[in-house]
């Protein structure tokens, strides 16, 4: 499977719990984003790395959430101490080093639906 | 103000029909532009890039007015299978991360 890959698919969680969700990028690609969607939403921008580093991190990430790409492959996304507002579908999205002048889309992962009860 | 807007939608078209989404941008300096189709309760998936030339793609036709700040797509003799999400999608930074709009949606009615 040359795809993104994300993993578990689904997650129900009770408030106040930690959860890990893990996004194995195209292999050749060296950046990685992390996106959340809510019902009737666009996907909206958390966080992204290119290689290992972590490159910029959206206010909508507060403190109880943390990424990481420590081998500059796979991706984990953690959120702490879980809300019910946390309920979204969180996506992961890799994209190719970038030519000056070329336009690439990302491919996304078939996303981490993530419930809190 | 959002950084990409979209019409609300959503759009009941019967099959066959031509359709329009339009899609505007704040951030005048923005490099790069996207359209994505999303099928209910799956991921995003790029539709097609758009250029400043405009560009075309079997049924579809994209195209950018940066003066205007503004992106539209064309759906020429639209197919069932077409009903889906479409975002408009904005790279403001070359190589940055890129911003979605709210997407509007489109019903193609037999």
């Amino acid at each position: 499977d040359t795809g993104v890959s994300q993993d578990p698919r689904h997650k129900i969680t009770k408030r106040g719990q930690n959860v890990t969700f893990r996004c194995d990028p195209i292999s050749e690609h060296n950046r990685l984003y992390w996106y959340r969607q809510t019902l009737g939403q666009g996907p909206e921008f958390l966080t992204y790395f290119q290689n290992e580093a972590q490159l910029e991190k959206s206010r909508l990430l507060s403190d109880r959430f943390s990424a990481e790409r420590p081998k500059g492959s796979f991706s984990t996304l953690e959120i702490q101490r879980t809300e019910q507002g946390d309920s979204a579908m969180y996506l992961c999205a890799s994209s190719p080093p970038r030519r000056q002048g070329e336009a690439y889309g990302y491919t996304f992962g078939s996303g981490t639906r993530l419930t809190v009860v | 103000r959002k950084e990409v807007e979209q019409d609300p939608g959503p759009f009941n078209v019967p099959e066959g029909a031509t359709v329009a989404f339009n899609c505007t941008y704040s951030n005048s300096a923005s490099q790069s532009f996207f359209w994505y189709r999303q099928d209910c309760r799956k991921e995003p998936k790029l539709l097609m890039s758009v250029y400043s030339s405009g560009n075309e793609d079997g049924r579809f036709t994209a195209q950018l007015n940066r003066a205007s700040q503004y992106i539209s797509l064309l759906i020429r003799d639209s197919k069932l299978s077409d009903s889906a999400t479409y975002l408009c999608v904005v790279n403001i930074v070359w190589g940055d991360k890129v911003i979605f709009g709210p997407g509007t949606s489109l019903s193609v009615i037999p």
